[in-house]
């Protein structure tokens, strides 16, 4: 079985600052990692994935995220913050034996104040 | 063209009716899914289909159904609504076992 938890459901940087939305993840087989972004009243963008290989993967927009095994995490980053980032992001995983059914964490609404 | 299409985009009905979304996808994927959103804003995963499995969510009441005529289709078929399934409805497709999975726009449903 498979869960993501989501540090924090609201976070608010300035414009400009760096952005850090925290993501771990627990899963009984080697995962495959997403972040997606939700606009409002949209549906959901794939930001990046991790499936194998290179632990930072980068993203469109400028984010990226590392894969950690140790801290079992998968943070996304972005060094400075647009005003078009607030948003809805969405971690989730899946296993990387069972197609893509996703396992979504609560999702972290990012605001970006001017 | 719209990768991933739902209709409609907004549903408000009453309780105890049978209402269908629909959903197509125009990029030649084998698999589709249903995902629900809360008000909270929680995604979950109800139904993944393809053309030789449907692996149903179990906590998803039967009173959910999913039908797909054709591999580009999957529409969800909702009897004896109920106030709790008011929530937005995504449907999403990939390639089986591929690693992305694209989403629709969604349909709100809101039971009153």
């Amino acid at each position: 079985a498979q869960s993501v938890t989501q540090l924090g459901s609201h976070v608010s940087v300035s414009e400009g600052a760096l952005v850090l939305l925290r993501c771990n993840y627990s899963s009984s087989v080697p995962p495959y990692l997403f972040w997606y972004v939700q606009y409002p009243n949209q549906g959901l963008q794939l930001l990046l994935k991790y499936t194998t290989g290179a632990t930072l993967v980068k993203g469109i927009n400028g984010f990226e995220a590392e894969f950690k095994k140790s801290e079992t995490s998968f943070h996304l980053t972005k060094p400075s913050a647009h005003m078009s980032d607030a948003a809805e992001y969405f971690c989730a995983v899946t296993p990387n034996n069972a197609g893509n059914m996703l396992t979504f964490g609560g999702g972290t609404r990012l605001m970006v104040k001017p | 063209d719209t990768a991933v299409s739902q209709t409609p985009k907004y549903l408000v009905t009453q309780m105890g009716n049978d209402k269908s979304i629909k959903c197509e996808q125009n990029l030649g994927h084998d698999t589709m899914y249903w995902y629900k959103q809360d008000s909270k804003k929680f995604l979950k995963i109800m139904f993944s289909y393809n053309n030789k499995e449907l692996i149903i969510n179990e906590t998803v009441p039967n009173r959910f159904s999913p039908k797909s005529p054709d591999k580009a289709h999957l529409n969800l078929h909702i009897n004896s609504l109920e106030l709790g399934d008011s929530a937005v409805y995504f449907c999403a497709s990939s390639q089986f076992k591929s690693t992305e999975a694209f989403f629709g726009q969604g349909t709100r449903l809101t039971v009153v």
